[in-house]
């Protein structure tokens, strides 16, 4: 069974920073792109970032490039979404989502970040 | 930027009615659409991916269907546990990765 586990959320001054990190289990975390993706409250998913099996390749949305980094360690089938100078906006519920030729098919129950004072 | 833009914003329908949600592409996404549910405290469910294929698991009462800029998803007899709401997401161009506005159905 795929299992994905977010930790690492909380609160967080603006112009902070937090990293998230998602622990996969259930299939070969190596071989398979990840992503994560964002709901603010009451709003609809944003699509955040998405890194390929082997980490060596990585997209973003611009509202987050140059401030957020994904990265994997496939030695500890874990991913990371590290985020810097956090922007009151960007408080949302952070989900780690498999990514593969079936798209966003398995996701985790999320984390919540919120950047406030 | 693909813009997906789905209609109705809200569907109130009853059990065992037959729904049926839209999603329009600015630009044709030719079958890379995929549909999602989410209910309230739950993660998002991938139901429908290559614009009709059913995803592990899903039900074969959720139907996919379209092409090009226009899109379905029917859920036939409606059950009280596919009250929630739906998103569609385009793939074929990315990134980004962008996800229509939703579409929420109730009762």
């Amino acid at each position: 069974e795929v299992q994905l586990v977010e930790s690492g959320g909380g609160l967080v001054q603006p112009g902070g920073s937090l990293r998230l990190s998602c622990v996969a289990s259930g299939f070969t975390f190596s071989t398979h792109g990840m992503s994560w993706v964002r709901q603010i409250a009451g709003k609809g998913l944003e699509w955040v970032s998405t890194i390929n099996g082997g980490g060596d390749a990585t997209y973003y949305a611009d509202s987050v490039k140059g401030r957020f980094t994904i990265s994997k360690d496939n030695s500890k089938n874990t991913l990371y979404l590290e985020m810097d100078t956090l922007r009151t906006e960007d408080t949302a519920f952070y989900y780690c989502v498999r990514d593969d030729w079936r798209p966003l098919d398995y996701w985790g129950q999320g984390a919540l970040v919120t950047v406030s004072s | 930027e693909i813009v997906m833009t789905q209609s109705p914003g809200t569907l109130s329908l009853s059990p065992g009615e037959r729904a049926t949600l839209s999603c329009r592409a600015s630009h044709s996404i030719s079958t890379n659409l995929a549909w999602y549910q989410h209910k309230p405290g739950q993660a998002p469910r991938l139901l429908i991916y290559a614009a009709s294929f059913r995803a592990t698991d899903i039900p074969p009462r959720f139907s996919g269907s379209g092409s090009g800029t226009e899109f379905t998803l029917t859920i036939d007899v409606v059950q009280s546990e596919d009250f929630a709401v739906y998103y569609c997401l385009q793939y074929n161009k990315w990134p980004p990765k962008t996800f229509g506005q939703g579409t929420r159905v109730e009762i």
